[in-house]
């Protein structure tokens, strides 16, 4: 079993619609969570960077974290055509030097 | 600009011909991390280093060597290259392990 799982899509949906991207994990040490957006040809960039628990806002994206159930989740609402990406979910155990990612989730936002 | 620089972008070589995949950042990061990635397993660590002279596994170190001898580089070299190591680079770096994690474009390899 992988330390993380991420639904790898693709998911389409009409410009303008509210977005939920969703990655579950099995292990509880992990402290730091993360969302990357990757463009096509590009190397990932950090989107959210969320420590433990409960929920964290940035302009349309806003990140939650579960830890009881083990899910973390990103929102985007008022989608873009430029929201069009794969986006990657990353997380870190307190003290550890290396990033667990998903498998990322190709996202088309369609005009 | 402030950024993360890998050569080449593209490379195609031929199993058993040792290569350097090139990495440098001007962000004066201690933080350096090379990674591969791979359809259906995503982004898999291969090395990481601290800062100069101090670098550890990931975890895929197989068939990977690194070295840190200037804070901005951290050359990615692989000794005898083998068709299973051909897959997509990236270099990234940060002011510290918890800091945010800046990636090159990276560098697409292909060993036949």
């Amino acid at each position: 079993q992988k330390e993380v799982e991420q639904d790898p899509g693709p998911l389409s949906v009409p410009e303008g619609a509210i977005v939920s991207l969703n990655c579950t994990y099995s292990n509880s040490a992990f402290q730091y969570f993360m969302w990357y957006r990757q463009y096509s040809r590009k190397g990932p960039e950090l989107l959210m960077y969320t420590y433990s628990s409960g929920n964290k806002e940035d302009g349309r994206f806003t990140a939650q974290v579960d830890k009881s159930s083990k899910y973390i989740s990103l929102f985007i609402r008022d989608s873009q055509p430029s929201d069009s990406a794969t986006y990657l979910c990353a997380m870190r155990k307190a003290g550890a030097n290396n990033l667990f990612f998903g498998t990322g989730t190709r996202l088309t936002v369609i005009p | 600009e402030a950024q993360v620089t890998q050569n080449p972008r593209y490379l195609i070589t031929v199993t058993g011909k040792k290569l350097t995949v090139t990495c440098s950042q001007n962000m004066n990061h201690e933080y350096m991390s090379w990674y591969r990635q791979d359809p259906g397993l995503g982004l898999r660590q291969i090395y990481y280093s601290m800062n100069v002279e101090v670098t550890d596994k990931g975890d895929v170190p197989e068939g990977y060597k690194v070295s840190r001898k200037e804070k901005r580089n951290f050359p990615l070299i692989l000794e005898s290259p083998s068709p299973n190591q051909t897959s997509l680079y990236f270099c990234a770096s940060s002011l510290s392990r918890d800091e945010k994690l800046f990636f090159g474009s990276g560098t697409q390899l292909s060993v036949l």
